[in-house]
């Protein structure tokens, strides 16, 4: 199975750490997604890449949160001096393009104690 | 702003039923509008999807009602099988170059099913 793949899928941490994620895109998808899902909520759109640049943040995306895609194929998705708040899933989605389908990986679980 | 209001919450019937979720958005610019399903600990996963230039959109047991007057979009579930059970998204996005919802989707709250055998 090719899909999208997420690392870690869990991670337990406390508050004032800093967590890093990461997301590998199906291959050849040029845009890579993030969302952030809280419980019984769907997801909430937080950046996006066309290839390694970023082209939009959500304004829930403070300045504690760092996206990166150096090289247009993998993302890493940072949070520094965690906060209960930031507990919730984090999703990656990859498509070909803006017009094509998103497909999701499996998430991560982030817990802030 | 909550761009697309999803209902009901949750959604209990027996098998062989018929389980209708219901979605409306208030963004003009939107012109995609998919259904994905999600199971607990999986990410989401595209059911179907529509443009609005149908009113309707059939794939196997899952069929999509579209009303662009009303603005409104909903999901049927034919001989709803205990697998259905899981949660469901409706989704709209802007597939037009510019506009502010470009390729990035806005879900709605999610619908709860549970298909009791």
């Amino acid at each position: 199975d090719t899909g999208v793949s997420q690392d870690p899928r869990h991670k337990i941490t406390k508050r004032g750490q800093n967590v890093t994620f990461r997301c590998d895109p199906i291959s050849e998808h040029n845009r890579l997604y993030w969302y952030r899902q809280t419980l019984g909520q769907g997801p909430e759109f937080l950046t996006y890449f066309q290839n390694e640049a970023q082209l939009e943040k959500s304004r829930l995306l403070s300045d504690r949160f760092s996206a990166e895609r150096p090289k247009g194929s993998f993302s890493t998705l940072e949070i520094q001096r965690t906060e209960q708040g930031d507990s919730a899933m984090y999703l990656c989605a990859s498509s070909f393009g803006p017009q094509d389908t998103q497909y999701f990986g499996p998430g991560t679980r982030l817990t802030v104690l | 702003q909550q761009q697309v209001k999803q209902s009901p919450q949750s959604l209990i019937v027996q098998k062989g039923g018929i389980s209708i979720i219901n979605c409306a958005y208030e963004n003009t610019a939107f012109d995609y509008f998919p259904w994905y399903q999600q199971f607990p600990g999986k990410g989401p996963a595209l059911l179907i999807a529509i443009r609005p230039d149908v009113s309707e959109k059939k794939e196997g047991r899952f069929t999509i009602s579209f009303n662009k007057s009303a603005k409104q979009f909903s999901l049927h579930i034919m001989d709803s099988q205990p697998g259905d059970s899981a949660t469901y998204f409706c989704a709209a996005t802007s597939t037009n170059a510019g506009g502010t919802s470009y390729g990035k989707l806005t879900f709605g709250q999610g619908t709860i099913l549970t298909v009791h055998p």
